[in-house]
C-alpha cells in the first residue's frame, strides 16, 4: 500500500543491539499494527496502537516496544535483539475495529 | 486464544479451472473476515472481505461465510498463473483493537 511507508526495508545488526524500525502512514488510519511473519507461524501480532500515544501489546510482545507520538509514525524498538527475532516486519494500518488492514511493504531484519 | 486454521497445501489447479480455498476459526464472536493474497518476497495485498452470512462476489472472486460452521471461503473463477500466490485467511473479533488474526496461509498454484 503505497500510504503505509516501512524504513529500513532490510537492516543486518548484532545481537544485543537496540533496533528501531518505522512505519510512516499517509492514509490517516487510525488503527496501526505491527506484525511479524516467519515460516510455519504466519503473521502474529507484536503491538498495536489505537491513538496517538495508545498502545497495547500483542500475542508476541516480549522484547518489543512501540511507540506513536503523531498519528502518521508508529515505531518499533526491539530493545536487545536476539537472533529469534530474525523475521519479515509489517506494519498496517486501518480505519475501525472491523476495517480491513492495509500494509506496508515490511523490513526484513536478520540478527546475526 | 482465537485460532484461523486453513490448509497449507500446495493446491494445485490446471488453469481455467475453480480455486477453493477454505478456513475455520475458533472464536464465534468473529465479525469481519477478509482474505489477502501474498506473492513471495511481496507484503499481503487485500483480495476480498466479507461480513454476513452467504455469498460475496467480486469479479473472479467469490467469498463464502457461513457462521454456523464457523467457516470461511475463497472461490476464484477461471484461474490464471498470476493467482499462483499464498492465500491468507483473516478474521477480526470486533470486540477489541487488536487487530485481525491470520491464518498460515495456502499456496496456490496454478499449472498452465
Amino acid at each position: 500500500d503505497a500510504g503505509i511507508t516501512q524504513s529500513p526495508r532490510h537492516k543486518v545488526t548484532e545481537t544485543g543491539t537496540p533496533v528501531t524500525l518505522r512505519c510512516h502512514q499517509t492514509e490517516n488510519h487510525r488503527y496501526m499494527y505491527w506484525y511479524r511473519q516467519d515460516p510455519g507461524h504466519g503473521l502474529r501480532l507484536i503491538h498495536y496502537s489505537y491513538g496517538v500515544k495508545d498502545t497495547d501489546k500483542g500475542e508476541v510482545s516480549d522484547g518489543y516496544s512501540v511507540s506513536r507520538s503523531k498519528t502518521e509514525d508508529f515505531l518499533l524498538t526491539l530493545e536487545s535483539a536476539t537472533s529469534s527475532q530474525t523475521s519479515v516486519y509489517f506494519c498496517a494500518g486501518g480505519a475501525g475495529r472491523n476495517s480491513p488492514l492495509h500494509f506496508g511493504n515490511g523490513t526484513r531484519l536478520t540478527v546475526t | 486464544q482465537k485460532e484461523v486454521e486453513q490448509n497449507s497445501g500446495p493446491l494445485s489447479v490446471p488453469e481455467g479451472a475453480i480455486a477453493s480455498l477454505n478456513c475455520t476459526y475458533s472464536d464465534r464472536g468473529s465479525q469481519s473476515f477478509f482474505w489477502y493474497r501474498q506473492y513471495s518476497g511481496k507484503s499481503p495485498e487485500l483480495i476480498m472481505f466479507i461480513y454476513s452470512n452467504g455469498d460475496k462476489e467480486d469479479g473472479r472472486f467469490t467469498a463464502q461465510l457461513n457462521k454456523a460452521s464457523q467457516y470461511v471461503s475463497l472461490l476464484i473463477r477461471d484461474s490464471q498463473p498470476s493467482d499462483s500466490a499464498t492465500y491468507l485467511c483473516a478474521v477480526s473479533s470486533g470486540g477489541g483493537a487488536d487487530g485481525l488474526t491470520f491464518g498460515k496461509g495456502t499456496h496456490l498454484i496454478i499449472q498452465p
